[in-house]
């Protein structure tokens, strides 16, 4: 089956660290650029984070440059976003997804939820 | 404030068409792709609507429709149905940011 699994979702304080992971099924995951996408609990989808299929280059959002890191291991079909320096604003559902080039993110995961709060 | 603007809402009644607009700039609709999704429920997975500005994904109907003209892009949905109640988002590179760039999102309500 053709899917994106993502976890490490959690509270944490502001301040605090967090790394999401999501793990890839069904496919190649070496020849898709794979992406976290984050929606905020009453707003729309803000892209997050980029990484080429063979894991650099790298690009991140403005509001998570310097404290969001992107990665994957393509050994183990998994993409993951260390997060450091949390703050209230990060709450929010992330989603992983794949995109070919030039294409749309295809194939979406279920999201997990990051609530940052004391 | 989003990079691309979208009306916050849009409404229709069974049957009608409804076009959905999406402004950007010469860095990233001007001169880049630009595609649709489906958000059913906030907080679920978006549906690939339209890609490349107006290509149809296999399985979307042919009701749903996508043009660009410049900076700015349309989705549009004819025949309107009950179930087409979501939220809708376009979405494209920007060359300057170096980044995705979504629009803010039109909750279309279908009367």
């Amino acid at each position: 089956e053709v899917r994106l699994v993502e976890s490490g979702g959690g509270l944490v304080q502001p301040g605090g660290s967090l790394r999401l992971s999501c793990v890839a099924s069904g496919f190649s995951f070496s020849s898709y650029e794979m992406f976290w996408v984050r929606q905020a609990p009453g707003k729309g989808l803000e892209w997050v984070s980029l990484i080429i299929g063979s894991g650099s280059p790298m690009y991140h959002a403005d509001s998570v440059k310097g404290r969001f890191t992107i990665s994957r291991d393509n050994a183990k079909n998994s993409l993951y976003l260390q997060m450091d320096s949390l703050r209230a604003d990060d709450t929010a559902v992330y989603f992983c997804a794949r995109a070919l080039v030039h294409y749309p993110m295809d194939l979406w995961g279920q999201g997990t939820t990051v609530t940052v709060s004391s | 404030q989003s990079v691309l603007t979208q009306p916050p809402s849009a409404s229709g009644t069974p049957g009608q068409r409804v076009t959905i607009s999406c402004s950007g700039s010469r860095f990233n609709i001007g001169e880049n792709y630009v595609h649709w999704y489906q958000q059913q429920l906030p907080g679920t997975a978006p549906k690939v609507l339209i890609q490349r500005n107006d290509e149809r994904p296999p399985g979307v109907p042919d009701r749903f429709s996508g043009s660009k003209s410049g900076t700015s892009a349309s989705l549009a949905i004819s025949g309107l149905r009950s179930e087409d109640e979501a939220d809708y988002y376009c979405a494209a590179w920007d060359n300057s940011l170096s980044g995705w760039v979504f629009g803010g999102g039109t909750k279309l309500n279908v009367l």
